[in-house]
């Protein structure tokens, strides 16, 4: 499969515990990028990478959210400190530079209890 | 960044094209226009993007109106696995973001 992989696919954890998911885009992209997906909404735009470069990252991503892309390959997302709020799918997504579209993985739902 | 209305719901007879409004009334010359499709609990998945020409590849039609305002993703035949929701993006050249509404939820009907 030469898809967008994340891993885990689902994640339960307990409030106030860090989590992090990973992400492998398709292998020629060099664009990454993370949303999150709350139940009946659409995906909301979290942060993107260019390699290994951080260029954005929205309101929506507090100070308890990082992202990394160390060698411009996968990246990870933590969450520090869960709150029940975070429970949602984290949805990465990767293009190439040369344009076209952004291909998304499956997703990691995540469950705070 | 041009911003995109959809109806929020659709039905359709399976084995007949399925016609997806979108509007983008503000929509600006250099901004394309993508769909994507979301099945329950899976990640989106891209079907067609296009600029000011129609398109078509092996999933769907994209009709744009001569001024751009508006769309139609057409499902030329559509099957019960096509019932999802739909999302209309409007995306300018060069950058990056997708802003997603909340889409049409598409049913197709046996």
């Amino acid at each position: 499969d030469t898809g967008v992989s994340q891993d885990p696919r689902h994640k339960i954890t307990k409030r106030g515990q860090n989590v992090t998911f990973r992400c492998d885009p398709i292998s020629e992209h060099n664009r990454l990028y993370w949303y999150r997906q709350t139940l009946g909404q659409g995906p909301e735009f979290l942060t993107y990478f260019q390699n290994e470069a951080q260029l954005e990252k929205s309101r929506l991503l507090s100070d308890r959210f990082s992202a990394e892309r160390p060698k411009g390959s996968f990246s990870t997302l933590e969450i520090q400190r869960t709150e029940q709020g975070d429970s949602a799918m984290y949805l990465c997504a990767s293009s190439s530079q040369t344009g076209g579209p952004a291909f998304f993985g499956q997703g990691t739902r995540l469950t705070v209890v | 960044d041009a911003k995109t209305t959809q109806p929020t719901s659709m039905d359709c007879a399976e084995g007949r094209a399925a016609n997806l409004p979108c509007n983008h009334s503000t929509i600006s010359g250099n901004e394309y226009v993508y769909w994507y499709r979301q099945i329950h609990s899976q990640g989106p998945q891209y079907i067609i993007h296009g600029l000011k020409n129609n398109e078509t590849n092996e999933m769907a039609s994209l009709i744009i109106t001569e001024d751009r305002k508006s769309s139609t993703l057409i499902l030329p035949h559509a099957t019960l696995r096509d019932t999802a929701v739909y999302y209309c993006i409007v995306r300018p050249a060069g950058t990056y973001k997708y802003i997603f509404g909340t889409g049409t939820r598409l049913k197709v009907l046996a």
